[in-house]
């Protein structure tokens, strides 16, 4: 168990619709980081907050947004929903959002757009 | 912005063979190459990292090897075994972009 919760862990919408997806980082971490992993894809970067601030943005579409909160939980926002969008969702943590150390990942949300 | 290139795509080896996963990146001030394995199933998890000041690093069967001036760096895993088999992914620090860029990955699988 990495200590980083992640809800749901499976979603099931339609198309044109929009789903949040939380994310609860380890305790003490105060960066969190978004990953979208398609089926056999890699992992492609969305967005990392450090201490409730963006501090770095990816591939993220306009469609999506993220925030973090002041208990430093983020929540991943993913509106008017498309086919593509189908994916696994990870949020990862780590203590001071340098990039340059470990990341402790979640157990993703499994999205599928139907 | 950084790019990083991993070969081979899937990788079968013989259980107790070495296995070698090879990454390529892009931007010469990347300065921090982490590799992370996925089990089927399962959240990625760092298992090894090397630091640009650093040319190798060992833990146990795993050792990861750079080389700046070509832009590569190699996982190896020595005496595997099928608890190896996963999806390995690499990864090289954009410091301009302050963000971490993955390969696409390799699917290592261990035949007994």
């Amino acid at each position: 168990d990495s200590g980083v919760t992640q809800t749901p862990k499976h979603l099931i919408t339609a198309t044109g619709q929009r789903v949040t997806l939380r994310c609860s980082p380890r305790s003490g971490d105060l960066s969190v980081y978004w990953y979208q992993q398609s089926l056999d894809q890699g992992l492609q970067f969305l967005i990392q907050y450090y201490n409730g601030e963006e501090r770095a943005k990816g591939n993220i579409l306009e469609r999506f947004s993220a925030q973090q909160f002041p208990d430093l939980h983020s929540e991943l926002n993913l509106s008017s929903l498309e086919l593509g969008d189908s994916a696994l969702y990870f949020c990862a943590s780590s203590p001071t959002g340098t990039g340059t150390e470990k990341l402790f990942f979640g157990s993703g949300t499994q999205l599928s757009v139907l | 912005g950084e790019n990083v290139e991993q070969h081979p795509s899937t990788l079968s080896v013989q259980e107790g063979d070495s296995a070698v996963i090879k990454c390529t990146y892009s931007d010469s001030a990347s300065n921090y190459f982490p590799w992370y394995k996925q089990e089927l199933g399962k959240r990625p998890q760092l298992i090894i990292d090397i630091r640009s000041n650093v040319g190798e690093k060992k833990d146990q069967r795993i050792a990861v090897t750079l080389n700046k001036t070509a832009k590569h760096f190699s996982l190896h895993i020595t005496e595997t075994q099928p608890e190896d088999s996963a999806v390995y992914f690499c990864a090289a620090y954009d410091q301009g972009a302050q963000k971490l860029v993955f390969g696409q990955g390799t699917r290592l699988t261990i035949n007994p």
